[in-house]
Order: structure tokens, then C-alpha cells, then sequence
């Protein structure tokens, strides 16, 4: 069965740099990849999403990779803020457009 | 921005009552979804739902749990004798076909005492 990888320990990363989060799957390739932002009680927010034949796709100071051969997803912020602090989440779809996930790697950003 | 609408926000219900749990997709929209994601647990799909039926399930989603579309907008999930492992947050998204987006509710937490 298809399963997502992502690292549970929490990332603590001092403001200004660059938090870089992986997400790795197994089995085939998806179609694509989806990144999610889950704040404390709250529901998942649609990052980003990249496609197999993507390489690398951009959103502000966000930016994904897509690594088939790896079979593995990065997930970057640049300039980070303590705003950005946060659970992130890597999904991929089955069938029927349903997510399956990865458990999230939490993100804290230190003034 | 449209967006996804769920009540309510907590429900909280003795062991063995039924609850049902509602949520407003995204006008337009064709697939709807609910997930739950138990605390400090990931996200776990439960059952999605096209053209007013059950398009595909999950082991999860047995026969305490029936999701129904009464009208052209409301969307809910009843689970019919809860139990203290349903406890947890409980997500309804919405997907426009060709979009590949799923936009997720807030969520409604329920607490089985």
C-alpha cells in the first residue's frame, strides 16, 4: 500500500533561514504531490501542489521538489518567520482523489 | 474566497449516542471527502462521495458510520452509536474536478465520553 514519510521529529529553525522539510513515499510515483500548513485545531491549508513531471515548482518564499527517482519531496521556506510556525503535511492522492498522508513535521521558528 | 463550512465547531457526546456531523462544501464542487485525524495522530481518510454516492471507502468507515447528501448544499457524516474511539477532529473537504485541490473545513472536533 502507498505510504508517506515524514520526518515527526520537530525542525527548529532560527528565524531568517531556510526550513527545508522531506516527504518521502513509497511504491509508484504519484501524479502529484500536495503540501499542507495544519495550525494547532485546526483543518489542513492547501500549499502547494507539484506534479510527477515537475522538477520544482515556487509560491512566494515557498518552494517544492520532486524527486521520482529518490521518490521523495522536499518542501522549502526561505526567510523564515515565526509566523510560519506550524505543522506542515505532505499528502499524495489515491484513488478517487482521496489524500493519503504523512504525519506532518512541525515547524518552529525562533525569534 | 469561497470556502468550506462545518458545524459544529465541537460536539461533545455521551458513548453510544448518534451524532451527525455537517458541513457545506464549495458551490460547484463534485467530490466530497471526510477525513478525522485523532489527537497527535495523522490524517486518515474515511469516504468520498460523488454524483450522491459512496465513490470509495475506507476500513475505517464501517457500518456505525453513513454519510448523505439530503440537499443540493449540505453535506454530512452520521456515525450512529459512537464510541470512545471516535473521539477526534473530523474534516469535510471538496475537490472541483481538474483542480487536484481538496479544500478543507475548519473541522468538528467530537469528544465521546
Amino acid at each position: 500500500s502507498q505510504k508517506i514519510e515524514q520526518n515527526s521529529e520537530a525542525l527548529n529553525i532560527q528565524e531568517g533561514k531556510t526550513a527545508t522539510l522531506t516527504c518521502n513515499y513509497t511504491n509508484y510515483s504519484p501524479a502529484y504531490l500536495q503540501w499542507y500548513r495544519q495550525d494547532p485545531g485546526r483543518g489542513p491549508v492547501f500549499l502547494l501542489l507539484i506534479r510527477e513531471n515537475e522538477k520544482e515548482k515556487r509560491k512566494e518564499r515557498l518552494k517544492v521538489t520532486f524527486d521520482t527517482t529518490l521518490k521523495q519531496s522536499l518542501f522549502h521556506i526561505t526567510a523564515s518567520q515565526p509566523a510560519d510556525s506550524a505543522t506542515y503535511l505532505c499528502a499524495r492522492p489515491d484513488s478517487n482523489y482521496q489524500l493519503i498522508w504523512g504525519a506532518g513535521t512541525k515547524l518552529i521558528i525562533k525569534p | 474566497e469561497p470556502e468550506v463550512t462545518q458545524t459544529p465547531s465541537h460536539q461533545v457526546t455521551q458513548m453510544g449516542q448518534e451524532v451527525i456531523l455537517r458541513c457545506v462544501p464549495i458551490s460547484n464542487h463534485l467530490y466530497f471527502y471526510w477525513y478525522r485525524q485523532i489527537l497527535g495522530q495523522k490524517v486518515e481518510f474515511l469516504v468520498s462521495f460523488y454524483n450522491n454516492e459512496i465513490s470509495e471507502k475506507s476500513e475505517i468507515f464501517d457500518d456505525q458510520f453513513s454519510v448523505e447528501r439530503p440537499d443540493g448544499s449540505n453535506f454530512t457524516l452520521k456515525i450512529r452509536s459512537t464510541k470512545l474511539e471516535d473521539s477526534a477532529m473530523y474534516f469535510c473537504a471538496s475537490y472541483r474536478q481538474y483542480t487536484d485541490t481538496q479544500y478543507f473545513g475548519p473541522g468538528t472536533r467530537l469528544t465521546v465520553l
